[in-house]
């Protein structure tokens, strides 16, 4: 298995613009979870799906946000309009179902917001 | 709510040297406890975990870790830092009361001097 995948790796925009971020989780894994990294706050929970639906979406900064999951295999984090705070380390782990909870995290996305 | 500390922000220890990253936690009762590795640019990866049973965990890499109930503590440990292990760790923990959702600590930056 590639393991999680995730795209862009790096993405420079501009404050305003939209932006999109992709992941594709392990096959077979049923829950999702997307993170953001800085230096300031850490690791945080930004959201988490079990089965494609959102179970908690507690840790979304803003209403600028927003993630969707379409099917197994696909799942977007959304960002608009997009401003300079919003310039982390974007993560997206997924997870078999069960207390065995064993994350297995992609690369992330580097989104730079000018 | 359950909760996870790493006191200590960055560990700088000699290459051949033992190695202790602390972890501390706050729950009640038994929490499944991870510890996990993020190298520049990369996306974590687990190191061990501890579920129940034996109190000393073995993982990859070389690395063990002790749960220590008495002390609500999970230390990371490893007998001789190779440079090769200069990364950020991360302690982390979930609990039923989280809904088996792992909270990660702010983690430990190892610089490993040759």
């Amino acid at each position: 298995d590639a393991g999680v995948i995730q795209s862009p790796r790096h993405e420079v925009t501009e404050m305003g613009q939209e932006v999109t971020l992709r992941c594709k989780p392990i096959s077979g894994h049923n829950s999702l979870f997307w993170y953001r990294q800085t230096m300031m706050r850490g690791l945080e929970l930004l959201i988490y799906f079990n089965n494609n639906v959102p179970i908690d979406d507690s840790g979304m900064p803003e209403d600028r946000f927003s993630a969707k999951m379409p099917n197994a295999s696909f799942s977007t984090l959304k960002i608009q309009p997009s401003e300079p705070r919003d310039s982390a380390v974007y993560f997206c782990a997924s997870v078999t179902s069960g207390v065995n909870n064993e994350q297995f995290f992609g690369p992330g996305t580097r989104l730079t917001v000018l | 709510a359950q909760s996870v500390t790493q006191p200590d922000i960055h560990i700088t220890v000699s290459e051949g040297a033992s190695l202790e990253l602390r972890c501390n936690y706050s729950y009640g009762a038994t929490p499944y406890l991870f510890w996990y590795v993020q190298s520049p640019g990369q996306g974590l990866q687990l190191l061990l975990k501890y579920f129940s049973g034996d109190t000393l965990v073995q993982g990859i890499k070389g690395f063990e870790a002790e749960f220590k109930r008495s002390q609500s503590s999970f230390n990371l440990r490893k007998p001789s830092v190779h440079w090769s292990d200069a990364a950020e760790y991360f302690c982390a923990v979930a609990t039923s009361g989280g809904s088996y959702i792992p909270t990660f600590g702010r983690g430990t930056s190892l610089i490993v001097h040759p």
